[in-house]
């Protein structure tokens, strides 16, 4: 089976740097990537890690270690409107997304 | 670009009825759609994967004859939950994915709340 293991909580103040972790087990790997979720609302696509590294994009940093099977996204000068659910998810078998068991952040100023 | 919508954003129903959900693409044709639910403060579990044309394909746990799904065009998805029950309400996302692109490249609707009473 596939699974993926985030913490559950995680808090900082505004303008820090946080960093949100994902450990996953899965049958291949297609890659890894990351969304962000508000309250009540839907999904949003953050980034993707097909190899190994550091991708960026803005304030958001994605990296993944494939040998280590771990992956982080990494938000910098944090606002408040960065409080929400983060999630990573590898695709099974290239098709459906399976999701970690999500973050939730919290900023505080 | 890449816009997926849901009607109804909230729905209450009674215990017994039956409810449907559209998902739909509404700038681009979506040949493969995805059906989540996701329960307070968890994460989304993948109830559904259904393709134009033809039969979903359902995940492990998930009764088919309860959750209906039909793709009946590229651009509509819909899911019937029959007879619900209140531990039915949940929080029902759809996703969509235009030809071939990669699992990641889904466009998420922004959900519809179930509530059964």
């Amino acid at each position: 089976g596939q699974s993926l293991e985030q913490p559950s909580e995680v808090t900082a103040v505004e303008g820090a740097i946080v960093q949100i972790n994902c450990t996953y087990q899965t049958s291949g790997f297609y890659g890894l990537s990351w969304y962000q979720q508000h309250d009540g609302g839907a999904p949003t696509f953050l980034s993707y890690n097909g190899l190994d590294g550091l991708e960026e994009t803005g304030r958001f940093s994605s990296f993944l270690s494939r040998s280590d099977s771990y992956g982080y996204l990494l938000l910098q000068e944090l606002q408040m409107k960065d409080s929400a659910s983060y999630f990573c998810a590898v695709p099974h078998n290239t098709d459906k997304l399976i999701f970690g068991t999500g973050t939730r952040l919290q900023v505080f100023p | 670009g890449a816009v997926v919508s849901q009607h109804p954003s909230r729905v209450i129903c009674k215990s017994g009825t039956s409810v449907k959900i559209e998902c739909r693409s509404l700038d681009f044709q979506a040949t493969t759609m995805f059906w989540y639910r996701q329960f307070p403060k968890q994460s989304l579990m993948l109830m559904a994967t259904s393709n134009e044309g033809s039969k979903a394909t359902y995940e492990q746990g998930v009764e088919k004859d309860k959750f209906l799904i039909n793709h009946a065009s590229l651009t509509l998805s819909t899911l019937t939950v029959t007879s619900a029950h209140p531990e039915d309400s949940s929080f029902y996302i759809c996703s969509a994915r235009a030809g071939e692109g990669a699992a990641y490249e889904q466009y998420f609707g922004p959900g519809t709340r179930l509530t059964v009473t």
